[in-house]
């Protein structure tokens, strides 16, 4: 039962280029999530999805760009990387709206 | 908008003593309420949650209540061990129907129990 894995767990890059964190989950749940958590400011909204194909932006969506072409993954791209990017990222999913999300173990991103 | 507010941290206990962490929200809609547990360097587990007023969540120990005359769910457990020292996190899901299906989260507080 693998539930919900992120990848890669670390990542160091440069400002500018592109990243893609990967999320996959296995429950088939619909709705999945991207958020990314600092110090300070707990843990906020980047984008979701409510099925393939469909996604919306969170609270905090600027630089980043999300695709669903399959239910199980949901990957999340910084197209040119700053160092306000360096951040730990989560990706959770759910199976109905409003219910209880499950988080993946998070991905750490560094933007030297 | 939706708001979560707990309080503040860090919190030290020693072994086997009374915790409780108080959480208050604010909430446009009837909200499903959240309590969510991270140890070092993992992510968000879910540790109990409750879906309407009155509702006891519990696990491991863990219970809280939904208070909505005081919009509460306070975090409570009986008698702590070291390997609940971890960072609490309450949390809301406001299904009023606006929105983006977002957990609204506290800011956290961080618990260390000491032997």
């Amino acid at each position: 039962d693998a539930g919900i894995t992120q990848s890669p767990r670390y990542k160091i890059t440069e400002t500018g280029r592109q990243v893609t964190l990967m999320c996959h989950q296995t429950w088939s749940h619909s709705y999945m999530f991207w958020y990314r958590q600092d110090l300070g400011h707990g843990l906020r909204l980047i984008y979701y999805s409510a099925a393939a194909d469909i996604t919306d932006k969170g609270e905090v969506p600027d630089g980043y760009v999300v695709s669903r072409s399959k239910t199980e993954n949901f990957p999340l791209t910084l197209e040119s990387a700053t160092r306000s990017q360096t951040s730990v990222y989560f990706c959770a999913s759910s199976e109905k709206p409003y219910y209880e999300q499950y988080f993946g173990p998070g991905t750490r991103l560094t933007v030297t | 908008g939706d708001s979560v507010t707990q309080m503040e941290g860090p919190v030290t206990l020693s072994e086997e003593a009374f915790l409780t962490i108080n959480c208050t929200y604010t909430a446009t809609g009837y909200p499903s309420l959240f309590w969510y547990v991270q140890y070092p360097g993992e992510g968000l587990q879910l540790l109990l949650k409750a879906t309407k007023a009155d509702d006891k969540g519990s696990n491991k120990g863990f219970e809280a209540t939904y208070r909505k005359e005081t919009t509460s769910f306070h975090l409570e457990k009986g008698s702590v061990q070291v390997s609940d020292s971890a960072v609490y996190f309450c949390a809301l899901s406001d299904g009023s129907g606006a929105g983006s299906y977002q957990l609204t989260f506290g800011k956290g507080t961080k618990l260390s129990v000491i032997p």
